[in-house]
């Protein structure tokens, strides 16, 4: 069974950048039907999608964010990892790694719905 | 970008009662590309139904996803005492970007 896991600093200065990694189980990134994901929760809240990365490194980012995310793949390490640079407090959330459908295409993309989670990382910016 | 509004916000109910929780779009959901979510306190969220009335592996029978355009529906027929949760529907017809509703908190009576 699949299983993701994310790993990162707990805490990160205000302005410095958040960098996190997820490892998957069972390396399955050179499937063409899959995405991988980051979302995050601040405490408390609801969710919110990051972006999502492809088998072939395309990413998709969620525009309010886009500027300072990064997303990459290593397939030799099984993981996908995430960068969001300059955070402040607003940052401050549990991060989820997910694998994501790819199998329906809209007329924009096929981003489908997150079908395994990471048990999530909580990353707290403070000074 | 497509917002979902959840509602109600909060729903109290007993064990056995039927639940019906709304997702409306801002906009059309094309080919009825959402999914549901169920979050207990303190765990991952838990994929219950895409493409709207779908359920996913391992899903009871009496969770149920219905609608289409910008209004969707999850109901639970009869509930169990495990089904006291916060469910989020989430949209992907129209990404990027990918967008959650706020969530409903379905709470013990």
């Amino acid at each position: 069974q699949l299983q993701l896991r994310e790993t990162g600093p707990g805490l990160v200065k205000p302005s410095e950048t958040l960098a996190l990694s997820c490892s998957v189980s069972d390396g399955s990134f050179d499937s063409s039907s899959h995405y991988w994901a980051w979302i995050r929760q601040p405490p408390g809240k609801g969710l919110e999608w990051i972006g999502s990365i492809d088998y072939s490194g395309k990413v998709y980012h969620n525009s309010s964010l886009r500027s300072r995310v990064a997303m990459s793949l290593d397939t030799s390490k099984n993981q996908f990892s995430l960068r969001l640079s300059s955070v402040t407090v607003a940052d401050s959330a549990v991060y989820y790694c997910a694998r994501q459908e790819g199998v329906y295409c809209s007329p924009f993309s096929c981003l489908n719905w997150f079908d395994t989670w990471g048990r999530g990382t909580l990353v707290t910016v403070s000074s | 970008e497509i917002v979902l509004t959840q509602s109600p916000g909060t729903l109290s109910l007993s064990p056995g009662e039927r639940a019906t929780l709304s997702c409306r779009a801002s906009q059309s959901v094309s080919n009825g590309f959402l999914a549901w979510y169920q979050q207990k306190p303190g765990q991952t969220p838990r994929l219950l139904i895409y493409g709207a009335s779908s359920r996913a592996t391992g899903v009871p029978n009496r969770f149920s996803g219905s609608g289409s355009g910008t209004d969707f529906t999850l109901t639970i027929s009869s509930l169990e005492p495990e089904d006291f949760a916060v469910y989020y529907c989430q949209q992907y017809g129209n990404s990027p970007p990918i967008t959650f509703g706020q969530g409903t908190r379905l709470d013990l009576k």
